[in-house]
């Protein structure tokens, strides 16, 4: 457990709404990460950060964005919902040259 | 950018028989290579890695990975599976402080 929590844990939205997640991590980790799983795709990068307001897209960043205003959150928000987005979200955390650390994740249904 | 390919993606097995799964990537850089495990309902835990030197890599739970460098696999082994065992299983290479993961292997073991 590397001090991660990410809220909410389970949401349901309807299509077109803007959704934010939040990712908050204790142990001061630079580097964290959003990731979606869906079944058949295994995880696949949406955003990272490397530090405060430094961030970068992943390999499906479209209809996604994400800020990090201090060390400890990640946000990442959906500016306007839709059914492919139906996913479980997972944030983690590392140094950037070793393993990451996942947090419980997020399941969001987009109705 | 770094790619990674598992096959069998969904394997059944009794207890006590072996497992192994495959794992192959193509990067043309150094990598760093993880095997790490979900169990149901849960997030992703770090089964093993491997940075550097003994190819042979021994993770928790009795599994163990070996890194071929000219075959670019990194294939994970476990002599005798438990229930306890199912699970699925990512294998993921790290270059340029991003994971690449691949589709995930599902493995189901019977009592």
């Amino acid at each position: 457990d590397a001090g991660i929590t990410q809220s909410p844990r389970h949401k349901v939205t309807e299509t077109g709404t803007p959704v934010t997640l939040r990712c908050h991590q204790t142990e001061n980790h630079r580097y964290m990460y959003w990731y979606r799983q869906d079944p058949g795709h295994g995880l696949r990068l949406i955003h990272y950060s490397y530090g405060v307001k430094d961030t970068d897209k992943g390999e499906v960043s479209d209809g996604y964005s994400v800020s990090r205003s201090k060390t400890e959150d990640f946000l990442l928000t959906l500016e306007s919902a839709t059914s492919s987005q139906t996913s479980v979200y997972f944030c983690a955390v590392g140094t950037g040259d070793d393993e990451q650390y996942f947090g419980p994740g997020t399941r969001l249904t987009v109705t | 950018a770094q790619s990674v390919s598992q096959h069998n993606h969904h394997v059944i097995l009794s207890e006590a028989a072996s497992l192994e799964l495959g794992c192959n990537y193509s990067y043309g850089g150094t990598v760093n290579l993880f095997w790490y495990v979900q169990y149901p309902g849960q997030h992703l835990q770090l089964l093993l890695k491997y940075f550097s030197g003994d190819p042979l890599v021994k993770g928790i739970k009795g599994f163990e990975a070996e890194f071929i460098k000219s075959k670019f696999s990194f294939n994970l082994r476990k002599p005798s599976v438990q229930w306890s065992d199912t699970a699925e299983y990512f294998c993921a290479v790290d270059g340029n402080n991003r994971l690449a993961f691949g589709k995930g292997n599902q493995v189901v073991v019977i009592p």
